[in-house]
């Protein structure tokens, strides 16, 4: 089945303490995301990768960091977790080309206390 | 102004009622259109791509008018289980960066 799987779905940690959140797709595409997500804010983008070794900016990139060592998989790194960072997590992978479709992972709630 | 912009809502109506959303977008050089749907703390899930000509699916109609550079998405004869929250997403010819509205509220009342 043509899935996008993050872990953990609900993660509640204090601040200052490094944590990851791993995404991994199975449909081979080259092009990932991670997005925020906050009431009346929508969906922001954090960073997003169009492949391999390949990684940029999105909107509100600060304090959080991504690798891209293989295509399956787009980590996100939160060194040093703040209350602020306290959301809703979506991972994302974009089938390009003329049957365009992004497929989201099931979210990962994080709060920081 | 925002690369999409959609009116957040809510749009509160009964079953059996048609609704209709609309997007604008900013970019002339978009290129891809979709509607996503997005249920309470669930992840965007795609309802339908926009296509030029229009295009249906059951209740559903998606719209593209390149003229005014939006899209609009129709219901008809809605249902409870349409309440939810739809994301019109844009992609720009050459980025393939998907670009989302901060999305429509929609609630479906007995």
């Amino acid at each position: 089945e043509a899935q996008v799987t993050q872990n953990p779905r609900y993660l509640i940690t204090v601040t200052g303490k490094k944590l990851t959140v791993t995404c991994s797709q199975n449909m081979n595409h080259e092009y990932m995301s991670w997005y925020r997500q906050d009431p009346g804010l929508g969906l922001r983008q954090i960073y997003y990768s169009m492949n391999v070794e390949v990684t940029d900016k999105g909107d509100v990139p600060e304090g959080y960091k991504v690798s891209r060592k293989e295509k399956r998989n787009f980590p996100l790194i939160l060194e040093s977790p703040s209350p602020n960072q306290t959301s809703l997590y979506f991972c994302a992978s974009l089938r390009q080309g003329l049957n365009t479709e992004a497929f989201f992972g099931q979210g990962t709630r994080l709060t920081v206390v | 102004r925002k690369e999409v912009e959609q009116d957040p809502g809510p749009f509160n109506v009964p079953e059996g009622a048609t609704v209709a959303f609309n997007c604008t977008y900013s970019n002339s050089a978009s290129q891809s259109f979709f509607w996503y749907r997005q249920d309470c703390r669930k992840e965007p899930k795609l309802l339908m791509s926009v296509y030029s000509s229009g295009n249906e699916d059951g209740r559903f109609t998606a719209q593209l008018n390149r003229a005014s550079q939006y899209i609009s998405l129709l219901i008809r004869d809605s249902k409870l289980s349409d309440s939810a929250t739809y994301l019109c997403v844009v992609i720009s010819g050459g980025s393939y960066i998907p670009t989302f509205g901060r999305g429509t509220s929609l609630i479906v009342h007995p």
